[in-house]
């Protein structure tokens, strides 16, 4: 069985400063993708960031980034410079060969003025 | 412009109706995915379809129903509604079925309400 953990519910961050969002996942598959998204209060869903788990190198997306651990099964995403648009709840995501996606439990971002 | 659509946006219900919340996506892909995310905001995944066939078929109660007419669209009926129905209700496409570096864009959801 695969597995998303999101160990932070509810996180909150300062305009203009960094936050981090913790992530961990277990599949017993050898290809997979790993994605960050995000769920504004306006509900649609919409992708931050992905990775894929052959790539060593983190990916990177303008003020997002990952610190992708692939031993420890670690994917956390870092926002850079947080901004008041940036208040959403962010799943993290696991995809497979077998075209199986499973989320995690989300993390509420609230960036405060 | 809409990638992937969902009709009713908002469904208001009596326990024990029949309803149905369609769904098409514009993109050309291949496969099409039901979620369900409930109070708590919790995502799981309830169907999977790749060119209209049921690829995925999480432990749902057999009351969900999902329908695929062609590989544009993805239906889902619900029969004999209960309280604990109530959630958003979640659809999504991607390009192809064995690819796990496509992304999956969502509707915009159907916030379903049982009372």
């Amino acid at each position: 069985a695969q597995t998303v953990t999101q160990s932070q519910p509810e996180m909150s961050v300062q305009e203009a400063e960094t936050v981090t969002l913790s992530c961990t996942y277990d599949t017993s598959e050898s290809n997979y993708y790993l994605f960050w998204y995000k769920q504004p209060p306006s509900r649609q869903m919409i992708l931050v960031i992905r990775q894929e788990a052959y790539k060593q190198q983190n990916a990177t997306e303008n003020r997002f980034s990952v610190n992708f651990q692939k031993a420890a099964k670690s994917f956390s995403l870092k926002i850079s410079d947080s901004q008041l648009g940036d208040t959403a709840m962010y799943f993290c995501a696991v995809n497979t060969n077998a075209g199986k996606s499973t989320f995690g439990d989300g993390t509420t971002l609230t960036v405060k003025p | 412009d809409t990638a992937v659509s969902q009709t009713p946006k908002y469904l208001v219900t009596q326990m024990g109706n029949d309803k149905s919340i369609k769904c098409e996506q514009n993109l050309g892909h291949d496969t099409m995915y039901w979620y369900k995310q409930d109070s708590k905001k919790f995502l799981k995944i309830m169907f999977s379809y790749n060119n209209k066939e049921l690829i995925i078929n999480e432990t749902v109660p057999n009351r969900f129903s999902p329908k695929s007419p062609d590989k544009a669209h993805l239906n889902l009926h619900i029969n004999s509604l209960e309280l604990g129905d109530s959630a958003v209700y979640f659809c999504a496409s991607s390009q192809a079925r064995d690819a796990p570096e496509e992304t999956q864009y969502f509707g915009p959801g159907t916030r379903l309400l049982v009372l």
